[in-house]
Parts: C-alpha cells; sequence; structure tokens
C-alpha cells in the first residue's frame, strides 16, 4: 500500500543533542513537507521541498535542517540551536499542481 | 499573507445531530483552494473535503459539506448524522493556487460527539 512512512513514533533525547526524523514516501509524491504542531495551535510550515536536491524555509526554521536526496526521503534534523523542540512532528506530501496534502502518522519528540 | 482563522477552539454535539464548524480566511488572490482536515486521537490527518474557489457550487462528501461564501471568506464546515468517530480535531487550511502552493492552517476546532 502507498503512503507516508515516519519513524520513530516516540522519540526521547537529552537537551544538546541532535536528533532526526525520518519521513519516507511511497506515493511518487513531487513535493515533502515538515509541520510543527504545539498544543491549541495548529500546523506551522518548518521545512518543503518542491524538486530532489531543493528545499526552502518555511514560518519556523530556525534550529532545524533538512535534505532531499530522493524523491522517496525528506529527513528533518532537530538540531540543539532549536530553542523548545518537544512537539509533535508531521511530514506531508503531494503532488504539484492543486493536489491536497498527505500526511504520516507523525513524531512525538520529547525533549529534557 | 494570507491567515486563516477558526473562531470555535472547542464545540460538541449530540450523536445523530448536524454540527457546523466555523472558517474565515483572509487572502487577495482570487484563485485558490480551500481544505478541511480531520485530526483524530490517533492524530492522523486526514482530508475530509475541498473546495475550489472558482466553483460556485459548494463541496459535499457523504455527511460531510461545506458553505463557501467567497465574498464574505467563509468557509464553513456542516457534519450531519454526528457519528461517535467524528470527535476529533478540525483544521480549516488555505492553498493559494499560484504563489509557492503553500497550505495555511488555522488553529483548530476541536470537536466532542456525544453519545
Amino acid at each position: 500500500d502507498g503512503g507516508i512512512t515516519q519513524s520513530p513514533k516516540y522519540l526521547f533525547r537529552k537537551e544538546g543533542q541532535n536528533v532526526t526524523l525520518s519521513c519516507e514516501q511511497n506515493l511518487n509524491h513531487d513535493a515533502m513537507y515538515w509541520y510543527r504542531q504545539d498544543p491549541g495551535q495548529g500546523l506551522r510550515l518548518i521545512y518543503y521541498s518542491q524538486i530532489v536536491n531543493d528545499f526552502q524555509k518555511g514560518d519556523i526554521a530556525e534550529g532545524y535542517s533538512v535534505s532531499r536526496e530522493k524523491k522517496e526521503s525528506f529527513p528533518l534534523t532537530v538540531t540543539s540551536a532549536q530553542k523548545n523542540p518537544t512537539a509533535f512532528y508531521l511530514c506531508a506530501s503531494r503532488f504539484l499542481k492543486n493536489s491536497p496534502l498527505h500526511f504520516g502518522n507523525g513524531t512525538r519528540l520529547t525533549v529534557t | 499573507a494570507q491567515t486563516v482563522t477558526q473562531s470555535q477552539p472547542e464545540m460538541s454535539v449530540q450523536e445523530a445531530e448536524t454540527v457546523t464548524l466555523s472558517c474565515t480566511y483572509d487572502t487577495s488572490e482570487n484563485n485558490y483552494y480551500l481544505f478541511w482536515y480531520k485530526q483524530p486521537p490517533s492524530r492522523q490527518m486526514i482530508l475530509v473535503i475541498r473546495q475550489e474557489a472558482y466553483k460556485q457550487q459548494n463541496a459535499t462528501e457523504n455527511r460531510f459539506s461545506v458553505n463557501f461564501q467567497k465574498a464574505a471568506k467563509s468557509f464553513s464546515l456542516k457534519i450531519s448524522d454526528s457519528q461517535l468517530g467524528d470527535t476529533a480535531m478540525y483544521f480549516c487550511a488555505f492553498m493559494s493556487w499560484d504563489y509557492g502552493q503553500n497550505f495555511v492552517f488555522g488553529p483548530g476546532t476541536r470537536l466532542s460527539v456525544l453519545p
């Protein structure tokens, strides 16, 4: 079955450590996105990529980094520079040209 | 920049009743898409319904329908015959037709369907 896989579902890290969240899709989608979700707020865009080897910052990119070496994969690294990294992270993808977002199941990151 | 507002942080409805969730948006563009996404306790984001701004006819998907008022920049979601499985966060989202085609999400409405 086609879909978007995020792993792991839960992730725990100590403050000061970098951590990488995985996102893989087999839908042949062109564009991939990372969103952060905090309680009481909607989804905020961290980074997005419309083609391989190219990506753009979203609204809250500080403290995060991404890569898009393959069409299927869009890993997100949460660096130690991110001041408040504990959150729920959602990866999404879609075809370009007026198609909706499809989401993974999310990763809950807790940093202590 | 576009903004999306959902003025009802929480709502509740009795099972089998009808409920309407509100969404307003602000844009200077003429061509765009609007979406409603559902996020149940599992936290999986699920597309409920979408509306193209150039279409005057309101979109419907089974028990879900929208009231799209382009001039008023309003996009409400009506859920008929509410079911316990409709309990979720509901997010309204805007997508520009042209520029970047990035999505802007509202803050969400938490809907509880009561037995």
